[in-house]
């Protein structure tokens, strides 16, 4: 069973434009939130993280918004550029148990 | 460089051939850990340190085995390979388990035939 979802395999915006990646939980114990970016032929970066206790979280362009009554985050880049072309994995931890839960990824082009 | 390094980054190998893929940080992380991703799976977590000579179960343990002897390194032990553990492997470390972001290493590309 599938814990942290990631229901668009892939997204494509202009660049300039708003993307926006979703991520939906289903472990209300989850209390932390991340989201990373990966390249091809790379390990993924960390990019942006959520506590539990908040609702928004803000990064320059990024902008990560947690709604935990529908157990859902989303991923906001404000403006998009081509270099923001990668695949995005949202993943949830507890942090009693140390363990990272992963969702399956979005894949994101930023056309020029 | 802070870095997490590992390695071989490409191997092919044949069912039952025992293999270890090795992985080192040297950014003093009490946190380690080793995940696989699949196509339409993502990343899923194989085993986790939270420090030397303590290692505990991810999501995806069966066929690996782990090791945390000293606190830069955490290797990946596959002990009789099977076909379905072709995939890519990825080892990454943090500050601290849970609540951290973690630091991922190159990737290794294993192939079992």
């Amino acid at each position: 069973d599938q814990q942290v979802k990631q229901n668009s395999p892939s997204l494509s915006v202009q660049e300039g434009r708003i993307s926006i990646l979703n991520c939906d939980y289903t472990n209300s114990m989850f209390d932390y939130f991340l989201w990373y970016k990966k390249y091809p032929a790379e390990g993924p970066t960390f990019l942006i993280s959520i506590s539990s206790i908040k609702d928004k979280n803000e990064d320059g362009r990024f902008t990560v918004f947690l709604n935990k009554s529908a157990k859902h985050l989303s991923l906001h880049i404000v403006p998009s550029q081509p270099g923001d072309s990668a695949v995005y994995f949202c993943a949830a931890s507890d942090s009693g148990t140390y363990k990272y839960i992963f969702g399956t990824g979005t894949r994101l082009k930023v056309l020029a | 460089e802070a870095q997490v390094t590992q390695n071989p980054r490409y191997l092919i190998t044949v069912t039952g051939k025992k293999l270890t893929v090795t992985c080192s940080q040297n950014m003093n992380h009490e946190y380690m850990s080793w995940y696989r991703q699949d196509p339409g799976l993502g990343l899923r977590q194989i085993y986790y340190s939270m420090n030397v000579e303590v290692t505990d179960k991810g999501d995806v343990p069966e066929g690996y085995k782990v090791s945390r002897k000293e606190k830069r390194n955490f290797p990946l032990i596959l002990e009789s390979p099977s076909p379905n553990q072709t995939s890519l492997y990825f080892c990454a470390s943090s500050i601290d388990g849970g609540r951290y972001e973690q630091y991922f290493g190159p990737g290794t590309r294993l192939t079992v035939t």
